[in-house]
């Protein structure tokens, strides 16, 4: 089975603090994504990554970061967190094949509280 | 721009009635159809998917989604739900030549025993 593992299920930070969020998945899959997730606006792309050290934005990158240093994790970076960033947060991950063509695999998800 | 649009934000059903959650796209090339659930405390899991040949697709709990071009729907039905169908259901979209996922806003289904 994919596994996708995020490194916290829930998180409370101080505004302005900076928030790294984990992501690890052992598919060995080439492309990862975060999204944030808001009651009634669905699941929004924040960052994508196609490959190591590759990263691409998304709908919402405002505020936020990301960083690919292995082929494994994925890590969002909030460099100063707002209220407004109070939100679910959820990795996941693909191939790049035509056989697992848009298939994503999701991790538990981060609930991330900003106080 | 792509779009996907789910009608019902909240769809609450008897166990063992008939449900059909709703999905609209918009796009004027081909596209692969995909529906995701997300039981409570959960992250999202694939449910279903559509990416060429028969248009009726099926999940393995009882599932059944159709794609239909000229009414660019993708609908999802089951004809007799359980309580552990209670579950958020997302509508999701991609184009066949773009990695990028468009998500609907979520339709959240309730099974009233």
């Amino acid at each position: 089975d994919v596994k996708v593992t995020q490194s916290s299920r829930y998180l409370v930070k101080r505004t302005g603090e900076k928030v790294f969020l984990e992501c690890v998945q052992d598919m060995d899959h080439e492309n990862m994504f975060w999204y944030r997730q808001d009651p009634g606006l669905g699941l929004r792309l924040i960052y994508f990554s196609y490959d190591v050290k590759m990263k691409e934005k998304g709908d919402i990158p405002e505020g936020y970061s990301v960083s690919r240093e292995k082929k494994e994790r994925f890590s969002l970076i909030l460099e100063s967190a707002s209220t407004n960033q109070t939100s679910m947060y959820l990795c996941a991950s693909s191939f790049s094949s035509v056989v697992g063509l848009g298939e994503q695999y999701f991790g538990p998800g981060t609930r991330l509280t900003v106080t | 721009a792509q779009s996907v649009t789910q009608l019902d934000s909240q769809v609450p059903v008897f166990e063992e009635a008939p449900v059909e959650l709703r999905c609209n796209y918009s796009s004027s090339v081909s596209v692969y159809l995909f529906w995701y659930v997300q039981y409570p405390n959960q992250g999202l899991q694939l449910l279903l998917k559509y990416l060429s040949g028969s248009t009726l697709v099926e999940s393995i709990n009882g599932f059944e989604a159709e794609f239909n071009k000229s009414q660019t729907s993708f609908h999802l039905r089951k004809p007799s739900v359980h309580i552990s169908d209670t579950a958020e259901y997302f509508c999701a979209v991609r184009r066949t030549s773009y990695d990028k996922v468009i998500f609907g806003p979520g339709t959240s289904l309730s099974v009233i025993p």
